[in-house]
């Protein structure tokens, strides 16, 4: 079935160092891509979607972009910031499986002042 | 924008109680809601598709007699957990698609903490 792995946290930066959390999935069919951030003690919200191979998606800052060949959609940003402090979720959408949403483990980011 | 509401966000109940958890679409009709459960520290676990005037969908290792899920109307559908126990403690989450928007966007509910003792 379809699946997310998402590289473990927590992650630990300091401001304005560089972000990459990785993130590959294993799907049939063309899946949609997307990354969630779970701010403490809020719900989830989307940050960036891609919805076929090469597409980049891209908000606050952070990018990610499909990559088919390598089935991966590693989210990043140049120079984080206290306040990017939070859970992201990496995600895949299959229409395949009635659209559900099929989350990753999660990766827990802190950035130092 | 889309919004979706769950309410309540927190609630402690007795062991052996149920307690009902409502999720809304508030200026969008949803076919479609999805329930999520997460422990702490740990990703978001699908445990039911829920259609609107029909059943729900469960995920493999849920109990469809524990985790009630009704979608009477297009912007309400709720989850009651029945005889609550210590275990059943989470932070559940809903989702609800917007039919009518681009792509058929889903929006997130804040979520709801349950605290069982």
């Amino acid at each position: 079935g379809n699946s997310v792995t998402q590289m473990e946290g927590p992650v630990t930066l300091s401001e304005e160092a560089f972000l990459t959390i990785n993130c590959t999935y294993t799907a049939t069919g063309y899946p949609s891509l997307f990354w969630y951030v779970q701010y403490p003690g809020e719900g989830l919200q989307l940050l960036l979607k891609a919805t076929k191979a090469d597409d980049k998606g891209s908000n606050k800052g952070f990018e990610a972009t499909y990559r088919k060949e390598t089935t991966s959609f590693h989210l990043e940003k140049g120079s984080v910031q206290v306040s990017d402090s939070a859970v992201y979720f990496c995600a895949l959408r299959s229409y395949n499986q009635g659209g559900k949403l099929i989350f990753g483990q999660g990766t827990e980011l802190s950035v130092k002042p | 924008g889309a919004v979706v509401s769950q309410h309540p966000s927190w609630v402690i109940c007795k062991s052996g109680t149920s307690v009902k958890i409502e999720c809304r679409s508030l200026d969008f009709q949803a076919t479609t809601m999805f329930w999520y459960r997460q422990f702490p520290k740990q990703s978001l676990m699908l445990m039911a598709t829920s259609n609107e005037g029909s059943k729900a969908t469960y995920e493999q290792g849920v109990e469809k007699d524990k985790f009630l899920i009704n979608h009477a109307s297009l912007t309400l559908s709720t989850l009651t957990v029945t005889s609550a126990h210590p275990e059943d403690s989470s932070f559940y989450i809903c989702s609800a698609r917007d039919r009518e928007g681009a792509g058929n966007t889903i929006y997130f509910g804040e979520g709801s903490w349950l605290t069982v003792v």
